[in-house]
């Protein structure tokens, strides 16, 4: 079965510096992976997401993740975090059971920037 | 652009009762999907649908049941709520395989 691993319950960065929430994956054939966004008491936004191409992947928001084959992981990354991006960040992947419908999704990772 | 929306975005039920989940998507989706949020769990799916009247168990089926009578409408049905049924109930919806999921704004759900 597909599956992701996000490594980090909790990620602390200072506003205007670099910020990574981490994913790694497990999956037979190519992945498909996505990175999604939930704000307080909202459901999931969707982020951008990786099916083939190029590693680098743009999302929305300033938001980037690069695809690394050999590491079998998908980190989200931003060159210069806001206090605004504090949000809780869900990594998934495409489960191909039941006919490539299903989204499987990681524990997720509770951003938090300070100023 | 796509509008997925739940019909209760709080719900306080009582053990043993009957509890419908309502989501409409208005974009002509034939993937719905119904996930509970807890807290470190993150989003586990409890069923799916990829056309009308076609279900699927997801990780967590058990004492949940689902109704697709129409393409725009995927109904969560608690048969009897039990407490550790208390949870946020986020619905889903996307045009095919691999497409982006779009998600309701969720329904907290408190059975006491």
């Amino acid at each position: 079965a597909q599956s992701v691993a996000q490594p980090e319950d909790q990620v602390n960065v200072a506003e205007g510096n670099p910020l990574t929430v981490k994913c790694t994956y497990s999956v037979s054939g190519n992945p498909y992976l996505f990175w999604y966004v939930q704000y307080p008491n909202r459901g999931l936004q969707f982020l951008l997401k990786y099916i083939t191409g190029d590693n680098l992947v743009k999302g929305s928001y300033g938001f980037e993740a690069e695809f690394n084959k050999s590491q079998t992981s998908f980190h989200l990354k931003k060159p210069s975090a806001l206090v605004s991006d504090s949000a809780l960040y869900f990594c998934a992947v495409r489960d191909m059971a039941g006919g490539g419908n299903k989204l499987t999704f990681g524990t997720g990772t509770q951003l938090k920037v300070e100023l | 652009d796509v509008k997925v929306t739940q019909s209760s975005r709080y719900l306080v039920k009582r053990t043993g009762e009957k509890v419908f989940l309502e989501c409409v998507q208005d974009m002509d989706h034939e993937n719905m999907f119904w996930y509970r949020q807890d807290p470190g769990l993150g989003l586990r799916l409890i069923y799916f649908s990829y056309d009308v009247k076609m279900k699927e168990k997801g990780d967590i089926p058990e004492g949940y049941s689902v109704s697709r009578e129409k393409k725009e409408r995927f109904s969560l049905i608690l048969e009897s709520a039990s407490t550790n049924q208390t949870s946020m109930y986020l619905c889903a919806s996307s045009f095919r395989a691999g497409r982006d999921a779009f998600f309701g704004q969720g329904t907290r759900l408190t059975v006491v």
